[in-house]
């Protein structure tokens, strides 16, 4: 069966500071990839996907970057932090070549407070 | 913009009691789906209904979708406490950019009392 990981669960950074979020998933070859960010309260963003190795869209112009550096391994980065970075992020996969509007599934997110 | 907005926005009922949320969309979609989240945690994936489909249900759960009203409903029936969560619809389409991808709205905070 296929499973999403996420790490970290929590994370505090400064302003200013680097991010590095990690997603990996297991069971399932060349997936379609999502990173969300959620506010609180709210729905969620899509901020980036991927179709496959190095290919990379973004949704937003932003603060953050995502690379794709192995098949099933998605990575969410800031240089330099911002307050308005804080927030809930999740990442999620797809099935391949089923369309990125099919279900999609998630891992249980990272908290990051930007102090 | 695609966006579902989901209605309504809170929802506290008792167990037992059958709960009915609903979502309202702008453009033409693919498909629509229905997600769940516990506080704190990840979305899981609850039913998908296509664009040609009218009605689906999954267990305890009825989906109907009225795509000329541009409208789908969301129906749990004897509601448990365990159904407490956050529930968001999604629209499947394509972007302005002619990408695919899923849109979801701000989500129906559902409360199921004991």
């Amino acid at each position: 069966s296929q499973t999403i990981h996420q790490w970290p669960a929590t994370l505090v950074q400064p302003v200013g500071s680097p991010l590095s979020l990690e997603c990996t998933v297991e069971g399932t070859s060349n997936p379609n990839l999502y990173w969300y960010r959620q506010a609180a309260g709210r729905g969620l963003q899509l901020l980036f996907y991927s179709v496959g190795i190095g290919q990379i869209s973004s949704e937003v112009p932003q603060n953050l970057s995502a690379s794709r550096p192995q098949d099933r391994q998605f990575i969410l980065s800031s240089k330099k932090l911002l307050l308005s970075d804080s927030g809930f992020y999740l990442c999620a996969w797809s099935a391949p070549a089923r369309g990125s509007f099919d279900e999609q599934y998630f891992g249980p997110g990272t908290r990051l407070t930007v102090t | 913009s695609q966006q579902g907005e989901e209605d309504p926005q809170a929802l506290s009922i008792q167990e037992g009691e059958n709960a009915t949320m609903n979502c309202s969309y702008k453009t033409s979609i693919n498909n629509l789906q229905w997600y769940r989240q516990n506080s704190g945690r990840g979305l899981v994936h609850l039913i998908l209904i296509r664009s040609n489909e009218r009605e689906k249900h999954s267990g305890r759960l009825r989906v109907t979708l009225d795509t000329s009203k541009k409208s789908s409903s969301l129906l749990i029936t004897a509601s448990r406490a365990a159904d407490t969560a956050s529930y968001f619809c999604a629209t499947g389409g394509l972007s302005q950019g002619g990408s695919e991808k899923l849109v979801f709205g701000k989500g129906t905070k559902l409360t199921v009392n004991p």
